[in-house]
């Protein structure tokens, strides 16, 4: 089992340029949840789906974020246009359906805006 | 609001030396309390998961209790070696199954050799 990967691993860009995250869930796991971790605020939820769905996105700051889950193997997490304070590490993880499953983290995305 | 809280925050121990700390969560609507393991540079693994009042689990060195009625959970290392060393975050999740986990803070572990 090759686990959540997500990409890139590092991503440093200049404010106002579109970023793109791109996550891969594990095989057969139906829930996708997108993370932002910080120093002030830990880890926080931005948004999740299941089964392709979105489910809750009132974690998403701003509309500058959107998030995309075109089918079960595949979403993307984008900002546009970025700015210095979305400097994060992003984690994506996935489980599978019931509330005695754990959740499995992706490596995360370091992203630094200039 | 959800709040999920860890103490202490930071814990500094000696190797061999045992340690516990712990997580508060609301008790009402509980589903399921949630502990990972967040080594630095790393992604969070999943150590337990635990739904009824009363559970306990063990991994190794590692166990975990749960009282969902008066909303907290112990998380007990024995022995602690330095690759313990790591922020232990507990999760509680709302919503039922499908729902969302809401993390506390954690709680940074050091084990000096």
């Amino acid at each position: 089992d090759a686990g959540v990967i997500q990409s890139p691993r590092h991503e440093v860009t200049e404010m106002g340029q579109e970023v793109t995250l791109r996550c891969k869930p594990i095989s057969g796991h139906n829930s996708l949840f997108w993370y932002r971790q910080t120093m002030m605020r830990g880890l926080e939820l931005l948004i999740y789906f299941n089964n392709n769905v979105p489910i809750d996105d009132s974690g998403m700051p701003e509309d500058r974020f959107s998030a995309k889950m075109p089918n079960a193997s595949f979403s993307t997490l984008k900002i546009q246009p970025s700015e210095p304070r979305d400097s994060a590490v992003y984690f994506c993880a996935s489980k599978m359906a019931g509330q005695n499953q754990p959740q499995h983290f992706g490596d995360g995305t370091r992203l630094s805006i200039l | 609001i959800l709040n999920v809280e860890q103490s202490p925050q930071s814990l500094h121990v000696q190797e061999g030396d045992s340690t516990n700390f712990t997580c508060s969560f609301p008790s009402s609507n509980f589903y399921a309390l949630h502990w990972y393991r967040w080594e630095t540079a790393k992604s969070p693994e999943a150590l337990f998961v635990m739904t009824l009042n009363g559970d306990e689990k063990k991994k190794g060195r590692i166990s975990a209790t749960l009282n969902t009625k008066e909303g907290y959970s112990y998380l007990y290392i024995k022995g602690s070696q330095p690759e313990d060393s790591a922020t232990y975050l507990c999760a509680t999740n709302y919503g039922g199954s499908q729902g969302n986990l809401i993390f506390g803070k954690g709680t940074k572990l050091s084990v000096k050799p």
